[in-house]
């Protein structure tokens, strides 16, 4: 059975770094793309960017280049994402997701992981 | 990159049926065929309902149905049922090599 099981919920002060993460299990993880989305309360789904854990090609979205890392062990089949200072605009579900079809189809959802940053 | 355009609500009764349009461009919509459609009740993890841009995934029912005509997408749900009562996202590939969401659709069953 396929599962990507992600990290617990955070609460973060502004400037703090995080690391999140999402683990699959029941596939070849090094053969499929993971692709992370944001959902900030209230509102709707945006791809950050995806990673492809066999060689670690990651792609982000404008809007995000610059602003997360995506990264990738397939030693442990876990991708994150992470930052280096938090804002309070990055409170949000994050969600991770396995692109089944190899063109954006995401076919498998973690869980998603509630991120809340505020001083 | 902006999101693709997708109606804010769409309503309708049991046993209707409703479509949800998901406009882009040629560098997304128009461009490819692979457009996918995804399924949030509240509180929940999304779902997909359709991919590359008509074909359904195993377990979906058939009263879902996709398709693409130049730079638009829609979703068409037939014989609505209370459980259809959910956000829906249009997703597409982009020339930029990423991908991007449509700002989302609230169906409400009357």
């Amino acid at each position: 059975e396929v599962q990507l099981v992600q990290s617990g919920a955070e609460v973060k002060k502004p400037g703090e770094s995080l690391k999140i993460s999402c683990k699959g299990s029941g596939y070849s993880f090094t053969s499929y793309w993971i692709g992370w989305v944001r959902q900030m309360p209230g509102k709707g789904l945006e791809w950050m960017g995806i990673i492809y854990p066999g060689n670690s090609d990651t792609r982000y979205s404008p809007s995000f280049q610059g602003q997360v890392t995506i990264s990738a062990d397939k030693s442990i089949s876990t991708a994150y994402v992470q930052w280096s200072s938090l804002k309070a605009s990055d409170t949000a579900m994050y969600y991770c997701a396995r692109l089944g079809g190899g063109n954006g189809v995401a076919d498998y959802w973690g869980q998603g992981t509630l991120v809340t940053v505020s001083s | 990159q902006s999101a693709l355009t997708q109606p804010a609500s769409v309503s309708g009764s049991p046993g209707q049926s409703i479509t949800i349009s998901c406009t882009g461009t040629s560098s997304d919509v128009g461009g490819y065929n692979y457009v996918s459609w995804y399924q949030q009740h509240p509180g929940k993890a999304p779902k997909l309902m359709i991919y590359d841009v008509s074909n359904r995934p195993s377990g979906v029912s058939n009263r879902f149905s996709g398709s693409k005509s130049g730079n638009t997408a829609s979703l068409t749900i037939s014989g609505l049922q209370a459980e259809d009562e959910a956000d829906y996202y249009c997703s597409s590939y982009t020339s930029s090599t990423t991908y991007v969401f449509g700002s989302g659709t609230k169906v409400t069953v009357l």
